[in-house]
């Protein structure tokens, strides 16, 4: 079975400071990843995905996410976080192997507060 | 958010009422998604529509009934709710294809109050 875990519920950073929101999963076979991000009273925005290629992959509004497969991670990163990248964040799961399009599973989510 | 619209943003509605929840695609996608999000508790996918046929159920109560007469349109038809059924529901559309790589886009969502 396929899962997606966020450790943390919250990350705080100053604004300035480089952010890091952390993401693993398990899929039986190769996985496609994803990473949403929701602002209050909204719903979830699509950021960026991995499918295959380079391990880095850059998406919107600055962010960009590394795969790694030997520590099953797709961690997402900003060099330099601003006050409106506070927002509730989500990683999400597909094992590419399922033919149902509709098992994409999300994490818990994780709450990123800027600080100015 | 053009791409996807939900109707109402809001909803108030005692135990013994009955409403629908709307929500329209402008993107030409074949597969559409309701899902419940509550406070403290992961996302849960309620249905899924691809090409217009009801794909998966993950056993929601039948006080919740949906309905999609088109790729475009998806309805969720609530009657004789409880409490614990506030919350946001979100709909949601994809391309789906069994290789597809498709990432879902959101609509804003509808704030569901059971009182």
């Amino acid at each position: 079975a396929q899962s997606v875990a966020q450790p943390e519920d919250q990350v705080n950073v100053a604004e300035g400071n480089p952010l890091t929101v952390k993401c693993t999963y398990s899929v039986s076979g190769n996985p496609y990843l994803f990473w949403y991000v929701q602002y209050p009273n909204r719903g979830l925005q699509f950021l960026l995905k991995y499918i295959t290629g380079d391990n880095l992959v850059k998406g919107s509004y600055g962010f960009e996410a590394e795969f790694n497969k030997s520590q099953t991670s797709f961690h997402l990163k900003k060099p330099s976080a601003l006050v409106s990248d506070s927002a509730l964040y989500f990683c999400a799961v597909r094992d590419i192997r399922d033919s149902s399009a509709s098992k994409i599973i999300f994490g818990s989510g994780t709450r990123l507060s800027i600080r100015p | 958010e053009t791409g996807v619209t939900q109707t109402p943003r809001h909803l108030v509605m005692g135990m013994t009422n009955k409403k629908s929840l709307k929500c329209e695609q402008h993107l030409g996608h074949n597969a559409m998604y309701w899902y419940k999000q509550s406070a403290k508790k992961p996302l849960e996918l309620m249905f899924v529509y691809n090409f217009k046929e009801q794909t998966e159920n993950n056993s929601v109560p039948s006080r919740f009934s949906p309905e999609c007469p088109n790729s475009s349109h998806l309805f969720l038809h609530l009657h004789t709710l409880q409490p614990e059924d506030s919350a946001l529901y979100l709909c949601a559309s994809s391309q789906a294809t069994q290789a597809g790589s498709y990432e879902q886009y959101f609509g804003p969502g509808t704030r569901l109050t059971v009182t």
